[in-house]
């Protein structure tokens, strides 16, 4: 039990639709990652927040898109799906450096 | 940018065997170096990370990893493996400071019995 809960497991959606996951964070948690990991892949950073505040990006279009908020809880939004946006979303929580996170055990996004 | 090579993409191992997955990152810059596991449908697990110290690192489940600087590796062992341990293994490294993790592309380890 990491702490971390991550929703919905699992969703499919439709190429051009718009998807948020979300993520509950352990209390006192301040910073929150998000990566994408594709089959047969390894996770692949997307975005990182620390107090509300995006401080971090990886090579991700716009499109993807992140909030942080007070109550330790985050959002990933994707708009404009693609087929290849189909992937396991994993969330990654820590109270401040990120070798001490811990992950969620994700969200299965398929885009048909 | 750093990178992280997991030398084997699958490993095969029977029940009660040693095993050791591979892994070497690009940076000679100082480092952190961490292992997970990932069970079917399921999250990370830290198995074990190397921050600094001791260069032998042992970790949950018996596991156990050696940071090498001079070979930029940071190799996983197991002196005896269970049918438990069948799973996906993944690399990573910090570069530094509060930089994101960088995955290897994973190591799948069946046990057979």
């Amino acid at each position: 039990e990491t702490g971390v809960t991550q929703s919905p497991t699992h969703l499919i959606k439709t190429r051009g639709q718009q998807v948020t996951l979300r993520c509950s964070s352990q209390s006192g948690h301040n910073t929150v990652s998000w990566y994408q990991q594709a089959l047969g892949q390894g996770p692949q950073f997307i975005f990182q927040y620390y107090r509300e505040e995006e401080n971090g990006r990886g090579n991700f279009p716009p499109r993807f898109s992140g909030l942080q908020f007070p109550n330790y809880s985050s959002e990933l939004n994707v708009n404009a799906l693609e087929l290849d946006d189909s992937a396991l979303y994993l969330c990654a929580s820590s109270p401040n450096w990120v070798a001490e996170a811990f992950f969620g055990q994700g969200t299965r996004l398929t885009v048909v | 940018a750093q990178s992280v090579t997991q030398l084997d993409s699958q490993v095969p191992v029977f029940e009660e065997a040693p095993v050791e997955l591979r892994c070497n990152y690009s940076s000679s810059v100082s480092v952190y170096l961490f292992w997970y596991v990932q069970y079917p449908n399921q999250g990370l697990q830290l198995l074990l990370k190397y921050l600094s110290g001791s260069t032998l690192v042992k970790g949950i489940n018996g596991f156990e990893a050696e940071f090498n600087k001079s070979q930029t590796s940071f190799h996983l062992r197991k002196p005896s493996v269970h049918i438990s341990d069948t799973a996906e293994y993944f690399c990573a490294v910090i570069s530094s400071g509060n930089t994101p993790l960088v995955f290897g592309k994973g190591t799948r380890l069946s046990v057979i019995a």
